[in-house]
């Protein structure tokens, strides 16, 4: 289940389950989006992208969702691993002054139980 | 060469210390970028060089001094720090324009600051 904690909200799931981690971004005028996965002491590590002509895109176990009416984003795993357990951000480019920067939504812990 | 390298890996300064951060990559990149992660947070933007020039500085106190000497090299200079600044600090690049953006982040920096 879900929950969320003093800082980030964490998703348990059993291994071999399907995982859905959402994210909501700030600015509808965001062009963008990444999602990424941290694990303890590492930078983000990508995992999939999507731009907003798109409302969907598939990679290999993932795939992620754009509904841009609501601002939101989702990041579906199929098969969960042991090996996926790890933060996962979302996040948008925006531009600022005439150049594009990357902003992280909050973050969501995944928890992968045997 | 698909790597942003950061170093040092940790690094514990004093509050009177003067200290670097080094960041470079190889991909031909043309966009260098500095974030500060605290514990169970997103990352926040810090800088943003566009082809060797400083293009966004997100308001960050002067103790943090970005400099780009050339395409390959991001450094952040560090002096008189708190120990609020204590985070770690991760270098990011890519090209602007390119079709997958190809935002890449380095494993980051550990500072501890005493």
């Amino acid at each position: 289940g879900e929950s969320v904690g003093l800082h980030l909200p964490t998703l348990s799931v059993q291994e071999g389950d399907n995982s859905i981690i959402n994210c909501a971004y700030s600015n509808s005028a965001s062009d963008y989006f990444i999602w990424y996965k941290q694990e303890s002491g590492k930078g983000p590590q990508f995992i999939i992208d999507i731009r907003s002509n798109m409302d969907k895109r598939q990679g290999q176990r993932v795939t992620v969702l754009l509904n841009k009416t609501v601002k939101h984003l989702s990041l579906q795993i199929a098969a969960t691993q042991p090996g996926d357990s790890a933060v996962y951000f979302c996040a948008e480019r925006s531009f600022s002054g005439g150049y594009n920067k990357l902003i992280f939504g909050a973050g969501t812990r995944l928890a992968v139980h045997p | 060469d698909t790597e942003v390298t950061q170093t040092p890996k940790h690094l514990v300064m004093g509050m009177t210390n003067k200290k670097s951060l080094k960041c470079e990559q190889h991909m031909g990149h043309r966009a260098m970028y500095w974030y500060k992660q605290k514990a169970k947070k997103p990352p926040e933007l810090m800088f943003v060089y566009s082809y060797e020039k400083l293009s966004i500085n997100e308001s960050v106190p002067s103790r943090f001094s970005p400099e780009c000497p050339n395409s390959s090299l991001l450094n952040l200079h560090l002096h008189a720090l708190q120990p609020e600044d204590s985070a770690l600090y991760l270098c990011a690049s890519n090209t602007p324009g390119r079709p997958n953006y190809g935002y890449t982040f380095g494993s980051g920096t550990r500072l501890t600051v005493v």
